[in-house]
């Protein structure tokens, strides 16, 4: 089973407008950490934001924001005020109690800001 | 620049060709991690070092794979015999004993066998 699903292969947001990219998750600890990485055509992985499972407030980066909602296993990220250089690869990961503290991705959503 | 560097950049391969690849993490970092990335695909990961040590090998992780990291500093992945399903970019990261634990990605090696 997937422990990451991105349902959204490809998202088209205009420009300055905010946009959602959907993140589910599949864990049976109760202790785990939410990540979401850009990736530019350049290829390197960028570290965005992080949410941890007991923290009870929404994580929030300058324009990124996570929508956590535990009980429905989901950690959205909202992106505010998109920017041409916003368009990119997204990943959301997560990293479970006792891996290592390696972390398991998505498959990614394909962001696309239009001028 | 004190970020992951990894080398080289580019690899074009015939198969049956050994190649390998370097990665010099943040250097305070003592946590090492190899992902592989195919098209279209999310970061998979191949192996984990703590300092020297490599704590962990994915399945992916055949045979043909070996990774080092000797005295704990640098690390090296080489690929022995190389097949055309060996193509992607690996991508190495780093992180150390933050709260979030967040790792650091060097911009990765892209390997094409022919």
């Amino acid at each position: 089973a997937q422990k990451i699903t991105q349902t959204q292969p490809g998202m088209f947001v205009q420009e300055k407008e905010a946009v959602t990219l959907d993140c589910t998750y599949d864990t049976s600890d109760q202790s785990y950490g939410l990540f979401w990485y850009k990736q530019p055509s350049s290829g390197e992985m960028i570290f965005l934001i992080y949410q941890g499972s007991y923290d009870e407030q929404n994580a929030t980066e300058g324009r990124y924001s996570l929508n956590f909602q535990k009980a429905r296993k989901s950690a959205n990220l909202v992106i505010s005020a998109s920017q041409l250089g916003d368009s990119a690869m997204y990943f959301c990961a997560m990293r479970e109690i006792g891996s290592n503290y390696k972390l398991t991705f998505g498959k990614g959503t394909l962001l696309t800001v239009n001028p | 620049d004190t970020g992951v560097s990894q080398d080289p950049r580019h690899k074009i391969t015939k198969r049956g060709q050994n190649v390998t690849f370097r990665c010099d993490p943040i250097s305070e970092h003592n946590r090492l991690y190899w992902y592989r990335q195919t098209l279209g695909q999310g970061p998979e990961f191949l192996t984990y070092f703590q300092n020297e040590a490599q704590l962990e090998k994915s399945r992916l992780l055949s045979d043909r794979f070996s990774a080092e990291r000797p005295k704990g500093s640098f690390s090296t992945l080489e690929i022995q015999r190389t097949e055309q399903g060996d193509s992607a970019m690996y991508l190495c990261a780093s992180s150390f004993g933050t709260n979030t634990g967040e790792l650091f990605f060097g911009e990765g090696s892209r390997l094409t066998v022919l």
